[in-house]
């Protein structure tokens, strides 16, 4: 069974520092992987995706890829108040390993402290 | 332009009622998903449409659950009959087709709440 695994946390960071968010996969051969943000009562939000290997930057988020060690990491640089909220990672087989659609990991619930 | 609708957005009922979930798609979104959301379990997928074809329901938990497609811009998560246990959010997401496909964009959900 395909799990993704997730620090529930709080983790909490102060405001302007660097938040830092980590997941774990367990299907190797997983191809595409999705950040999620999730605001108490509301729906999810894709914010981040990464294909390959290495860093991928999108303002002040950075989500970087190893799949040798089957990791992947969201950075949040000058985190801001309004970033308090839990983030999901999701993984994504390739077509044939299962559905298109994605498995979630429980999400990291980060609290940005002014 | 409007985003997945769902309704109703809040259900309260008893144990045995039968419940109808309601979601409609972007317009132009080839594909749609029913996800549960709980403290316990997370985020699980129910199942996915493709053209309003489901394609892969291994995921509802089980016979008391069913969803249709009738047409491209609705869909419908029914259970019958419901348990306290089935008590979650429940989102309906869609995406485009080709290599967005995983570009998935939520509802605002369902609280469901069975007694």
């Amino acid at each position: 069974q395909k799990e993704v695994e997730q620090n529930s946390g709080p983790l909490s960071v102060p405001e302007g520092a660097i938040a830092s968010l980590n997941c774990t996969y367990s299907d190797r051969v997983s191809q595409s992987f999705f950040w999620y943000r999730q605001y108490s009562g509301k729906s999810p939000e894709l914010i981040m995706s990464i294909y390959s290997n290495g860093d991928k930057e999108d303002g002040r988020f950075t989500a970087q890829l190893n799949k040798a060690s089957q990791y992947v990491s969201l950075l949040i640089r000058d985190s801001q108040p309004s970033d308090s909220a839990t983030y999901l990672c999701a993984v994504k087989s390739p077509p044939g390993g299962g559905a298109d659609g994605l498995t979630f990991g429980k999400g990291t619930h980060l609290i940005i402290q002014p | 332009d409007a985003g997945v609708i769902q309704s109703p957005r809040h259900e309260v009922t008893e144990m045995g009622q039968e419940v109808t979930l309601r979601c409609k798609p972007i317009s132009g979104h080839d594909y749609l998903f029913w996800y549960r959301q709980t403290m316990m379990r997370g985020l699980e997928l129910l199942i996915y449409f493709n053209n309003n074809v489901p394609i892969d329901d291994s995921g509802m938990p089980e016979d008391r659950f069913s969803a249709k497609m009738p047409n491209a811009s609705f869909s419908t998560l029914k259970i019958q009959p419901s348990e306290p246990r089935d008590s979650a959010v429940y989102f309906c997401a869609s995406s485009p087709a080709g290599g967005r496909v995983y570009e998935q964009y939520f509802g605002p959900g369902t609280r469901l709440t069975v007694t």
